[in-house]
C-alpha cells in the first residue's frame, strides 16, 4: 500500500545534539513539506520541497535542516541551535497543483 | 500573509448532539481542506472544497464552503465518540504550500 512513513515515533534528544527525523513516501509524490505542532499553535512550516535537490524555507526554519536526494525521501534535521526542539513533527507531502496533503504519523521529539 | 481561523477552539458535545465549526480566512480561498487529527497521531484528510457555495458530505460530516469564499463550516449530525479529536482546516495559498488554523478540539460525551 502506497503511503508516508515517519520514524520513529518517538525520539528523545539531549540538549547540544544534533537528530534526525525520516520522512518516506511511496506515492510517487512531487512535493513533500514539514511541518512542526505545539498545543495550541496549530501547524507551522518548516521546510518544503517541490523537486529533488531544491527546497525552500518555511515561517519557522531557523534551527532545522533538510535534504532531497531522492524523490522519495525528505529527512529532517533538528540541530543544537534550535532553542526549543521538544514537539510533534508532521511530514506530508502531495502531487503537484491544487491537492490535498497526504500526511505522516508524526514523530514526537523530546529534549531530555 | 493570509490567516485561518477557526472557532471555536475547544468544543464539548453530548454524544448524539449536531454541531459545527467553523473556519474564516482573511483572503479568498481557493482550496479549502478539512482535516482530522487523533490526539497524537497524523492528519486524516476528510474533504477538499473549491467552489463558492460547494457543499459535500462524507457519512454524518458536512463540509460548505460560502459564496464569498472566505468561510466554511464542518457540520457534524449526531455526533458519536469515533469523532473525537481535533479537526483542522488548511488552505492553498500561490506558494504550493497550506497553511492551516490552530484547530478546533472535538471531545464527545457518552
Amino acid at each position: 500500500d502506497g503511503g508516508i512513513t515517519q520514524s520513529p515515533k518517538y525520539l528523545f534528544r539531549k540538549e547540544g545534539q544534533n537528530v534526525t527525523l525520516s520522512c518516506e513516501q511511496n506515492l510517487n509524490h512531487d512535493a513533500m513539506y514539514w511541518y512542526r505542532q505545539d498545543p495550541g499553535q496549530g501547524l507551522r512550516l518548516i521546510y518544503y520541497s517541490q523537486i529533488v535537490n531544491d527546497f525552500q524555507k518555511g515561517d519557522i526554519a531557523e534551527g532545522y535542516s533538510v535534504s532531497r536526494e531522492k524523490k522519495e525521501s525528505f529527512p529532517l534535521t533538528v540541530t543544537s541551535a534550535q532553542k526549543n526542539p521538544t514537539a510533534f513533527y508532521l511530514c506530508a507531502s502531495r502531487l503537484a497543483g491544487n491537492f490535498g496533503y497526504t500526511f505522516g504519523s508524526g514523530t514526537r521529539l523530546t529534549v531530555v | 500573509s493570509q490567516e485561518l481561523e477557526q472557532s471555536p477552539q475547544s468544543l464539548i458535545v453530548q454524544e448524539g448532539k449536531n454541531l459545527t465549526i467553523n473556519c474564516t480566512s482573511s483572503k479568498t480561498l481557493y482550496g479549502l481542506y478539512w482535516y482530522k487529527q487523533k490526539y497524537g497521531e497524523g492528519l486524516i484528510f476528510l474533504m477538499m472544497l473549491q467552489k463558492g457555495g460547494e457543499e459535500k458530505s462524507h457519512e454524518k460530516i458536512t463540509a460548505k464552503l460560502d459564496e464569498k469564499k472566505q468561510q466554511s463550516s464542518l457540520h457534524i449530525t449526531a455526533s458519536q465518540p469515533s469523532h473525537a479529536g481535533i479537526y483542522l482546516c488548511g488552505a492553498d495559498t500561490i506558494y504550493d504550500k497550506i497553511i492551516f488554523g490552530k484547530g478546533t478540539r472535538l471531545h464527545i460525551l457518552p
